[in-house]
């Protein structure tokens, strides 16, 4: 089945700690996006990628870091220097040009 | 001013009613929108993509764009208990055709 899967479902940081979020995709997408959400909010983009090797910052990337090595691939590494991290991150991709994005089932962090 | 505004409600609306949602853009070049639903605690769903002004119908879903008004709308006829989620608008805005920006949603509820 095509499909965008990210792991893990549930992750827990300590403070101080850096985590990385895997997301991949088989639906041979060319865009590929990190949105976060906090209780009751919507998304907020944190970074996206049109093409591999290449990303851009979206509106909260502070704090952020992602790589984008493989089509299929885009992982996204919480640093220590994201001060409030506890949150919901969706991974989502599409096909370049503008067609609807499809998700994948989130992330859930929380620091303790 | 921010890019997508939703009214966040919750919108409350008697099972079998006609649901109104809006969204509005604030970029006036932006091309392709999108409606999804989002259930508590999982990942968004497309539910309808509108690209040029007018209406665009499927099944109980109606989207609507105005352009000019930098309006977009998703109406939901005969409203089902099922329908209570979540709804959150997006938009391409213009000059980064793979960036896609999401408003704060708005919370729909359907009174059986």
């Amino acid at each position: 089945d095509g499909g965008i899967t990210q792991s893990p479902k549930y992750l827990f940081r300590k403070e101080g700690q850096n985590v990385t979020l895997s997301c991949e995709q088989n639906l041979n997408h060319d865009a590929m996006y990190w949105y976060r959400q906090d209780p009751g909010q919507g998304l907020r983009l944190i970074y996206y990628s049109q093409i591999v090797n290449d990303f851009q910052k979206g509106d909260i990337a502070e704090g952020y870091s992602v790589s984008r090595e493989k089509k299929e691939s885009f992982p996204l590494t919480v640093t220590s220097a994201q001060k409030n991290p506890t949150a919901f991150y969706l991974c989502a991709s599409r096909e370049a040009g503008g067609t609807e994005a499809f998700f994948g089932q989130g992330t859930r962090l929380t620091v303790v | 001013q921010k890019e997508v505004e939703q009214n966040s409600g919750p919108l409350s609306v008697p099972e079998g009613a006609i649901a109104s949602l809006n969204c509005t853009y604030s970029d006036r070049g932006s091309q392709s929108f999108f409606w999804y639903r989002q259930y508590s605690g999982k990942s968004p769903e497309l539910i309808m993509s509108i690209y040029s002004n007018g209406d665009k119908e499927d099944g109980r879903f109606t989207a609507q764009l105005n352009k000019a008004s930098q309006y977009v709308s998703l109406l939901i006829r005969d409203s089902q208990p099922s329908d209570s989620a979540t709804y959150l608008c997006a938009v391409n805005p213009s000059g980064a055709t793979n960036k896609l920006i999401f408003g704060t949603g708005t919370l729909l509820a359907v009174q059986p």
